[in-house]
């Protein structure tokens, strides 16, 4: 199946600060980028959705403010968590999808965010 | 609105034996229905789908599911189960339009695989 990278695979940082997640789709063109954050044997909760060229859309109670999604270009998608607080350590996913309903999407391998 | 239920949050099964992993969904029209497995610490892997055609679909690693629509039944299966395939699985359906003719995965909770050797 196709490739999704997703760097970096973890990252620690200090409250206050900002970390950046980037999500590339190595062999195929992501018309569009979801981004899930996945709690201790918890579920896949989606956050946002977004297309390339358009602004993200987010799911209800996501900050959007918070979490800075960009989708430049059909291969590279961004999430910036702003001002991290220790609640928002957390798995976070990143997935591409090219087609339509009867395609499967592709998941990167998850960034482990640790905020202390 | 669509759904989709794994009523079991672990399944224990031993090495060998046949393992089974539940699904059933909810949706307004025609199913699109999706496996993947997860690893501790990775992203999901994508097993098998079903969109039409034939009930019995086969998927990676030896995976199978059955689609019955009668019972809106999607459950995952394996004639012989490996230590290796002890992961979290989760079933999705694809239903809800995101824009720029993609779709978004509403997931199941997920059910723990535990083969034993």
């Amino acid at each position: 199946g196709a490739v999704v990278s997703q760097h970096p695979s973890w990252v620690i940082c200090k409250s206050g600060t900002s970390v950046k997640i980037e999500c590339r789709s190595l062999d195929f063109q992501a018309t569009t980028m979801f981004w899930y954050r996945q709690f201790p044997k918890q579920s896949l909760m989606l956050m946002a959705t977004s297309n390339e060229g358009s602004k993200a859309t987010y799911e209800q109670g996501v900050e959007k403010d918070k979490f800075l999604i960009n989708h430049a270009s059909l291969t590279l998608s961004t999430l910036t968590v702003t001002s991290a607080h220790p609640e928002d350590s957390s798995f976070y996913i990143c997935s591409g999808s090219q087609g339509g309903r009867d395609t499967e999407a592709f998941f990167g391998q998850g960034t482990r965010l640790t905020v202390v | 609105a669509q759904s989709v239920a794994q009523p079991e949050d672990q399944v224990n099964v031993a090495e060998g034996n046949p393992l089974t992993v539940k699904c059933t969904y909810s949706v307004s029209g025609n199913p699109y229905l999706f496996w993947y497995v997860q690893y501790p610490n990775r992203g999901l892997q994508f097993l098998l789908k079903y969109i039409t055609g034939d009930n019995l679909v086969k998927g990676s690693y030896g995976f199978e599911a059955e689609f019955n629509k009668s019972q809106t039944s999607f459950h995952l299966k394996k004639p012989s189960a490996l230590v290796s395939d002890s992961a979290l699985y989760f079933c999705a359906v694809r239903d809800v339009y995101s824009g720029a003719g993609s779709y978004q995965l509403t997931f199941g909770k997920g059910t723990k695989l535990s083969v034993i050797p």
